[in-house]
């Protein structure tokens, strides 16, 4: 079955710097790859999701890129603000297959 | 649009109790997933239903946990005969429709502690 990887564990980056997170993931036919930010006490929410057809996603500091030769998937976030502290997960589904297989997340802190 | 909501947000239970957790999807939501997560951790799937149908029980425990979605009401998640390994976070989200290229939005989740 699929198994999705995420690095790191923890990234602590100054307020204003770029914060890049990795995963891979082991399933060729997957095609829907989605980041989901998570604070503390909150359930998680959809940030940007990548489909297979396209190599790079942007919206607004956040990005997505996508090599489905090497099977990793990124996360890019410019310009960090301290609202961007918290556990990002990154997942991975077939699109006729409903469930999402989750890295095991990044806490991201923002250092002022 | 209200979003996804859980109930209760915690709940503690000794060893040996039932524990309910319920899940009213997003209006016009039809497809529900459970998932459980621990401290640190990912979330794991448990088990996707539609109305009065599980699609699919395959990450959840054969003995002790049971999911329905009836027809009029919440979704209910129900584990009996709790132990302390049950003690986890259990979010459950909903979509307008299945497939997994669709986003599932997710509710604040019930927090289980047992005792």
């Amino acid at each position: 079955g699929e198994n999705v990887e995420q690095h790191p564990s923890t990234l602590s980056v100054q307020e204003g710097d770029s914060a890049v997170i990795k995963c891979t993931y082991s399933d060729s036919a997957s095609n829907y790859f989605p980041w989901y930010k998570q604070e503390l006490g909150k359930g998680p929410q959809l940030i940007i999701d990548i489909r297979s057809n396209v190599g790079e996603k942007k919206d607004q500091r956040i990005a997505v890129t996508l090599n489905k030769t090497a099977k990793h998937f990124s996360l890019h976030i410019t310009e960090t603000q301290p609202e961007d502290s918290a556990v990002y997960f990154c997942a991975a589904s077939k699109g006729s297959n409903y469930q999402l297989i989750w890295g095991a997340g990044t806490k991201l802190i923002i250092k002022p | 649009n209200a979003g996804v909501m859980q109930n209760p947000r915690h709940l503690v239970r000794r060893r040996g109790q039932e524990a309910r957790l319920r899940c009213s999807p997003m209006k016009g939501h039809s497809h529900v997933y459970w998932y459980r997560q621990l401290p640190e951790e990912g979330l794991k799937f448990m088990v996707y239903l539609q109305k009065e149908n599980i699609i699919d029980e395959s990450g959840m425990p054969k003995e002790r946990f049971s999911a329905e979605f009836p027809k009029e009401g919440p979704s209910i998640l129900r584990i009996q005969q709790v132990v302390r390994g049950d003690s986890a976070a259990y979010f459950c989200a909903s979509s307008p429709t299945s497939g997994g290229d669709n986003e599932q939005f997710f509710g604040p989740g019930t927090r289980l502690t047992v005792l």
